[in-house]
């Protein structure tokens, strides 16, 4: 079935501190996976993405790591900053119907970061 | 350029009525998508919408409708509400149809309208 999981719900870490989100899919045939940061009372901001013939991406202090073979994928936030701090969710690309014409985007649930400084 | 963006902030209604939510996506984008947020479900794909066309459904009872106008603007409409209709609402706009066949074309979101079903 339809199906992402998102660990942890919640994460706090000190200030310089790495934080890492690790989330699970269920379909095989996903191949985009993007992650999306939401500050309180705005939209989610897609801020990494990474496709299935891609196994890391990097962009700063940001990183993103797919194992297709185990179908998980994971946020790595290093040197973490107070602004950081929001609820990011992960997202996988899902088949719907037949012959893969059409996918939609399965979120998990959401991580709560906070980083104390 | 500005973001997307999404009228009304807040709604307070009662179970069954009905109620109208519109989007205006980024100038230039052409596709449209409605997300609900809730604290239990998360985030739960809607529907998309590509030149006034709906391209993909999630599934959602029929109760959940939308459309879209010729200069891309959305609204998606939501009748006899409930109260599990309680939520955020999400638009999010995209050059090019996102649930298609490369689903990797990226959705700005705008910032949600709450909907409250009393």
């Amino acid at each position: 079935g339809e199906n992402v999981e998102q660990h942890p719900s919640t994460l706090s870490v000190q200030e310089g501190d790495s934080a890492v989100i690790k989330c699970t899919y269920s379909d095989s045939a996903s191949n985009y996976f993007p992650w999306y940061k939401q500050e309180l009372g705005k939209g989610p901001q897609l801020i990494i993405d990474i496709r299935s013939n891609v196994g890391e991406k990097k962009d700063q202090r940001i990183a993103v790591t797919l194992n297709k073979t185990a179908k998980h994928f994971s946020l790595h936030i290093t040197e973490t900053q107070p602004e950081d701090s929001a609820v990011y969710f992960c997202a996988a690309s899902m088949r719907v119907g037949y012959g893969g014409a059409t996918n939609k985007l399965i979120f998990g649930t959401g991580t709560l970061l906070a980083v104390q400084p | 350029k500005a973001g997307v963006t999404q009228t009304p902030r807040y709604l307070i209604k009662t179970r069954g009525q009905q109620v109208t939510l519109s989007c205006s996506p980024i100038s230039g984008h052409r596709s449209v998508s409605w997300y609900q947020q809730t604290p239990g479900q998360g985030l739960q794909f809607l529907f998309e919408y590509f030149s006034e066309t709906q391209r993909n459904k999630g599934n959602f009872p029929g109760r959940f409708s939308g459309r879209q106008f010729s200069n891309s603007r959305s609204e998606m409409n939501v009748s006899t509400l409930e109260l599990g209709d309680s939520a955020l609402y999400l638009c999010a706009s995209s050059l090019t149809i996102t649930s298609g066949r490369d689903p990797g074309n990226e959705q700005f979101f705008g910032p949600g309208t709450r909907l409250t079903v009393l």
